[in-house]
């Protein structure tokens, strides 16, 4: 089974801060996803990697920045934290290049205060 | 713009009876549909995937959705729900992309099942 794991389930933060959110997976997955899902809103892409070292934005970017430094391994970050970043993130994985099932991970409820 | 579109933000159901959710798409083809559902506190799990062939797609835990292309539609159904298909359910769609592979998300839907 594809397993993906994301560093925190939950996070509070202060405005301002630099926040980082992890995500791992195990399957050897050439293309990882960052979204946050909003109530009603449904689940909007902020940035995907299909490669190391590559990335490309999403719908929704600002605010935002990523690293993938290694092919398992990819990172979200909150560069200045701001109240309007509270929300629920999800990390996901999948094989390969064009549409293909996406495997998620149990997702970091992140609250900034 | 490619989008997906989930017109039902709630539905409750009585334990035992029958299921339809609704999902439209607009895309300039026929875009490969996705149906994910989330349990509470959980990620997104795949009930199951249309790329092409048979219009009839069967999935895990007893669900079937039906491609109609004249619709635009992706609906999902199951016969008889359990209390245990109370979750949040998404869908998604995609086109091929040189690189990448991104999916479009719908709203979701909330379905309650009553006992």
């Amino acid at each position: 089974d594809v397993k993906v794991t994301q560093s925190s389930r939950y996070l509070v933060k202060r405005t301002g801060e630099k926040v980082f959110l992890e995500c791992v997976q195990d399957m050897d997955h050439e293309n990882m996803f960052w979204y946050r899902q909003d109530p009603g809103l449904g689940l909007r892409l902020i940035y995907f990697s299909y490669d190391v070292k590559m990335k490309e934005k999403g719908d929704i970017p600002e605010g935002y920045s990523v690293s993938r430094e290694k092919k398992e391994r990819f990172s979200l970050i909150l560069e200045s934290a701001s109240t309007n970043q509270t929300s629920m993130y999800l990390c996901a994985s999948s094989l390969r290049a064009g549409p293909d099932t996406q495997y998620f991970g149990p997702g970091t409820r992140l609250t900034v205060l | 713009a490619q989008s997906v579109t989930q017109p039902d933000i709630h539905i409750t159901v009585s334990e035992g009876a029958s299921l339809e959710l609704r999902c439209n798409y607009s895309y300039g083809a026929t875009p490969y549909l996705f149906w994910y559902v989330q349990s509470p506190g959980q990620g997104l799990q795949l009930l199951l995937k249309y790329f092409s062939g048979d219009t009839l797609v069967q999935g895990i835990k007893g669900f079937e959705a039906e491609f109609k292309r004249s619709q635009s539609s992706f609906n999902l159904r199951k016969p008889s729900v359990h209390w245990s298909d109370a979750a949040e359910y998404f869908c998604a769609g995609g086109m091929i992309k040189a690189a990448g592979n991104k999916l479009t998300f719908g709203g979701g839907t909330r379905v309650l099942v009553k006992p």
